[in-house]
C-alpha cells in the first residue's frame, strides 16, 4: 500500500509569489491534515479536510488556504509569500477525522515539501 | 491554556545506552496521547498511541508510559542505536465538541553517538 505522497519535495519562491502544494493520501483515507514545521515553532496545525470540506482550522492568516478533491487528494495554497513562510509543510492522512474519538485513528505523514522563500 | 511540554529539548547519548524522554501536558479533557519519531527531513512516524486507561505500551525497543493523574508521559528507549537519532514528538488529543483537537509538543531532539 503506497504511503502519503507530497509534491513537489522542494520549492524555492520569492516574496510576493504564490505557491500550491499537493498531497495524495493513502488509498481509502478520507481525512487530510496540513501542518507547517519550522525549527523555532515545531509542528503547527494549518487545517484538516474530510470529504471535501474543511473541518478544522488552525491560527494561520487567510493567505493560507486549501481544498480537497473527490478522490481525497488535497492541495494547499499560500498567496503573497513572506520570508517567514519558509518551512517544511507536512501533510497527514487518516481514515477518519484526525483526532476522532476513536483512539486508534492513526495519522500517517508524508515526507513534506520544503519551501524556501527568498 | 492547553499545552504539551517536552523535556529535555535535546539529548546526546552513546550507542547502547538507554534514555527517557518526558512529556507533560495540561490538556483537558484528555482523549489520547501519541508519540512520533521524526527523522531529519522526513515526516513523523507514529510509535505509540495510548488512551486514558492505558499505562504502558511498547513498540520494540520503545516503551511509552502514561500517568493520567499527573498528566505525564514518558518514552523510554532501550539499547539505543544510531538510527534512533531523530526528533521525538509528543501529541495529546483534546476532546473538543464533536471532534478532538491535536496539540503538539515542540519535540526532543535525540542524537545517538557511536
Amino acid at each position: 500500500k503506497a504511503g502519503v505522497t507530497q509534491t513537489p519535495r522542494y520549492l524555492i519562491k520569492t516574496r510576493g509569489q504564490q505557491v500550491t502544494l499537493s498531497c495524495s493520501p493513502i488509498s481509502g483515507h478520507r481525512s487530510v491534515s496540513w501542518y507547517q514545521q519550522t525549527p523555532g515553532q515545531g509542528l503547527q496545525f494549518l487545517f484538516e479536510y474530510f470529504s471535501e470540506t474543511q473541518r478544522n482550522k488552525g491560527n494561520f492568516p487567510g493567505r493560507f488556504s486549501g481544498r480537497q478533491f473527490s478522490n481525497s487528494r488535497s492541495e494547499m495554497n499560500v498567496s503573497t509569500l513572506e520570508l517567514g513562510d519558509s518551512a517544511l509543510y507536512l501533510c497527514a492522512s487518516s481514515l477518519r477525522l484526525a483526532a476522532t474519538r476513536s483512539s486508534y485513528n492513526e495519522q500517517f505523514f508524508g515526507p513534506g515539501t520544503r519551501l524556501t522563500v527568498l | 491554556k492547553n499545552q504539551v511540554e517536552q523535556s529535555p529539548q535535546s539529548l546526546i547519548i552513546l550507542e547502547g545506552k538507554n534514555c527517557t524522554l518526558q512529556c507533560n501536558y495540561t490538556v483537558s479533557p484528555f482523549s489520547n496521547l501519541r508519540w512520533y519519531k521524526q527523522d531529519t527531513g522526513r515526516g513523523p512516524v507514529s510509535l505509540t498511541i495510548m488512551t486514558f486507561s492505558e499505562n504502558t505500551k511498547s513498540n520494540g525497543r520503545y516503551t511509552a508510559t502514561l500517568d493520567a493523574d499527573t498528566k505525564q508521559s514518558s518514552l523510554h528507549i532501550t539499547a539505543s542505536q544510531l538510527s534512533d537519532s531523530a526528533s521525538y514528538i509528543c501529541v495529546v488529543s483534546e476532546r473538543s465538541g464533536g471532534y478532538n483537537k491535536l496539540i503538539f509538543g515542540a519535540g526532543t531532539r535525540l542524537a545517538v553517538h557511536p
